[in-house]
């Protein structure tokens, strides 16, 4: 079964800082990887998807993340963060099987907090 | 990509009651997810609606306590039986866009009292 690990729980950063969220994941097979935001009162959006070629993936908002095979990883980057960066961030892994797409397992987020 | 009705957003019910979550997609899909997020955790998959056949439920998740139903590729319907205090939390669908990842419905926020 897949699993995933994310190392920071609670987060907390000056605005203008730089970001770096750990994510791991554990599973033998072809996986896509995906890094979803939600912010206060909000639903679940996507910042960013990494399914096959380059490892370093662009998103919206400023935000990358780089898929690390060797490391199972793919950590979530800004160079400079904002106050309205302030959310909960989730990395989430999933496998297509024969059927179609599976759903997603996801970490257990990591509540960033940006100071203004 | 593929955009996502659910309804109610909110509901407050008393325990023993049941509550059924309807979800309506604008594309035919083939998968629907329902997701389940108590409070202060991360998304939890409930199970995953084919159309046309029973559901797939994941380890921990039972067809009696969740039943759902996938009439047709552009809906589904979740229902929470019998609920307890502990079923309050926020749950979810999501469906799967032609490969280019995942979108989530707004969700229902249920509070068991």
């Amino acid at each position: 079964a897949q699993s995933v690990s994310q190392h920071n729980h609670h987060v907390i950063l000056s605005e203008a800082a730089s970001l770096e969220l750990g994510c791991n994941y554990s599973y033998g097979g072809t996986v896509n990887l995906f890094w979803y935001v939600q912010y206060p009162g909000q639903h679940l959006q996507l910042l960013l998807k990494y399914f096959s070629g380059d490892p370093l993936v662009k998103g919206i908002k400023g935000f990358e993340a780089e898929f690390i095979k060797s490391k199972f990883s793919f950590n979530l980057r800004k160079p400079s963060v904002q106050w309205s960066d302030t959310a909960e961030y989730f990395c989430a892994v999933t496998s297509y099987s024969g059927g179609g797409a599976d759903g997603l397992t996801f970490g257990k987020g990591t509540h960033l907090i940006i100071q203004p | 990509s593929a955009v996502i009705s659910q309804k109610p957003s909110r509901d407050i019910c008393q325990r023993g009651t049941s509550l059924t979550i309807q979800c309506q997609v604008d594309s035919q899909v083939t998968m629907m997810f329902w997701y389940r997020q108590q409070p202060g955790q991360s998304l939890t998959l409930i199970a995953t609606a084919n159309q046309g056949s029973e559901a797939t439920y994941e380890s921990g998740f039972v067809i009696d306590k969740f039943p759902i139903s996938r009439p047709n590729l552009t809906f589904s319907t979740l229902t929470v039986s019998n609920m307890s205090p502990e079923d309050s939390s926020i749950y979810l669908c999501s469906v799967e866009a032609d490969g280019d990842g995942y979108t989530f419905g707004s969700g229902t926020r249920l509070t068991v009292v």
